[in-house]
């Protein structure tokens, strides 16, 4: 069964504190790994896809990395704005067609 | 813009009364989901719909039933919603071009279900 561990799960910066948020996953053939971010009552936003082990997105102060076994979400000097719960997700070649697994999110709070 | 809307936003309905939420999509996706989501839980996947193909989790109520009329509109019907039904009801849509794609979900913001 597809696994997904995020950590912590909550995080308190100050502003302008760097910091980063782990995902990390056990399937059986990564198809892509996901990040989003929700604001509360809220949907998810999308923010990244990994396809495969080194590759790298960034997206102003938010940069994800993935290796064979985890991702990681690097916030650069994180402002307010930043605060929200981040999910991580992967779809697997033995999810079945179409199925995305979620972890339970990183609840990031900044304070200026 | 092109969205994912879900009406209602908020729904209180009545221990055992039959409820119905919709999702409506102007992606033109080919793939909807529909998750539930509890306070600080991961969203968990009901099920969903490659075009009309319809695939239902192994551990989805039968309480919970889903219609898709068309590509832009589908409906999430709680039969007998119990206590434990309350929940944000998520609506995603992405796009696939073959079985095991791995295109980005978008959502709706969801309705939050509150059983009395």
């Amino acid at each position: 069964e597809d696994q997904v561990t995020q950590s912590p799960e909550a995080l308190r910066l100050q502003e302008g504190e760097s910091s980063s948020l782990n995902c990390s996953y056990t399937v059986s053939g990564l198809r892509g790994l996901f990040w989003y971010r929700q604001d509360p009552g809220k949907g998810p936003e999308f923010l990244f896809t990994l396809y495969s082990a080194g590759e790298e997105k960034e997206k102003e102060r938010l940069k994800a990395t993935l290796t064979k076994k985890e991702s990681f979400l690097h916030i650069t000097a994180p402002k307010p704005e930043d605060s929200a719960t981040y999910l991580c997700a992967v779809q697997a070649h033995s999810g079945g067609y179409q199925k995305v697994t979620f972890g339970t999110g990183t609840k990031l709070q900044v304070i200026p | 813009d092109a969205m994912v809307i879900q009406n209602p936003r908020y729904q209180v309905t009545q221990f055992g009364k039959p409820v119905t939420l919709s999702c409506s999509q102007t992606l033109n996706h080919n793939v909807m989901y529909w998750y539930q989501q509890k306070s600080s839980q991961a969203p968990k996947l009901l099920f969903h719909y490659y075009d009309k193909d319809f695939n239902n989790e192994a551990d989805t109520p039968d309480n919970f039933q889903s219609r898709r009329p068309n590509t832009s509109f589908c409906f999430l019907d709680i039969r007998s919603p119990g206590l434990g039904d309350a929940a944000m009801y998520l609506c995603a849509t992405s796009r696939a071009t073959h079985k095991g794609g791995n295109q980005p979900q978008h959502f709706g913001d969801g309705t939050r279900l509150s059983i009395l």
